[in-house]
């Protein structure tokens, strides 16, 4: 199957500050990439979707200006939480949609600590 | 896109066959049933889908009902390491279709 990775795998900042999160499409171009966050013992949810070339569509009740999305190439979307808190603190995942159109496929995740 | 019902959690002996069941009574015509798993601390890992017939691959049996109305996920011989949550998810197939996830079913495979 398509492997899409991220990166980093777990990432610790300090309050107020920004990180950035990376999600590649390895053997596969993507169009259309999505991000999840998930806290503990709850199930997955669906934060934005990254359109190639073009603005993110984000959920409702996700702040487009804290978390910025860029899908600036077929095989790369980044997340950026900005001025992160301790509420941010999360397991955020990816995935992007394969080549056949039909089937999503997911990153590793990434855990986000904010101190 | 459909909603899914599935049971919180089951449980399985080890070398048994686990049957998960999922129920989406109101699925339209053009709705495909995704399986999903998600193994501790992981990302989702794709297992099958189908749309009417039921699908085989090497991880799982997916069955469907004649009316489609409800499916069952066949882990032929559950191992240990089938431990996790799996989520059933109705969507429309290509697009911009996104795969909203509902509380799934925790399954513990035990020896």
């Amino acid at each position: 199957g398509a492997v899409v990775s991220q990166h980093p795998s777990w990432v610790i900042c300090k309050s107020g500050t920004s990180v950035k999160i990376e999600c590649r499409s390895l053997d596969f171009q993507a169009t259309t990439m999505f991000w999840y966050r998930q806290f503990p013992k709850q199930s997955l949810m669906l934060m934005a979707t990254s359109n190639e070339g073009s603005k993110a569509t984000y959920e409702q009740g996700v702040e487009k200006d804290k978390f910025l999305i860029n899908h600036a190439s077929l095989t790369l979307s980044t997340l950026t939480v900005t001025s992160a808190h301790p509420e941010d603190s999360s397991f955020y995942i990816c995935s992007a949609r394969g080549q056949d159109g039909n089937t999503i496929y997911f990153g590793e995740g990434s855990w986000l600590t904010v101190v | 896109d459909a909603k899914t019902t599935q049971p919180p959690s089951m449980d399985c002996a080890e070398g048994r066959a686990a049957n998960l069941p999922c129920n989406h009574s109101t699925i339209s015509g053009n709705e495909y049933v995704y399986w999903y798993r998600q193994i501790h601390s992981q990302g989702p890992q794709y297992i099958i889908h189908g749309l009417k017939n039921n699908e085989t691959n090497e991880m799982a049996s997916l069955i469907i009902t004649e009316d489609r109305k409800s499916s069952t996920l066949i882990l032929p011989h559950a191992t240990l390491r089938d431990t996790a949550v799996y989520y059933c998810i109705v969507i429309l197939s290509g697009g911009y279709n996104k795969l909203i996830f509902g509380a799934g079913t925790r399954l513990a495979v035990h020896p």
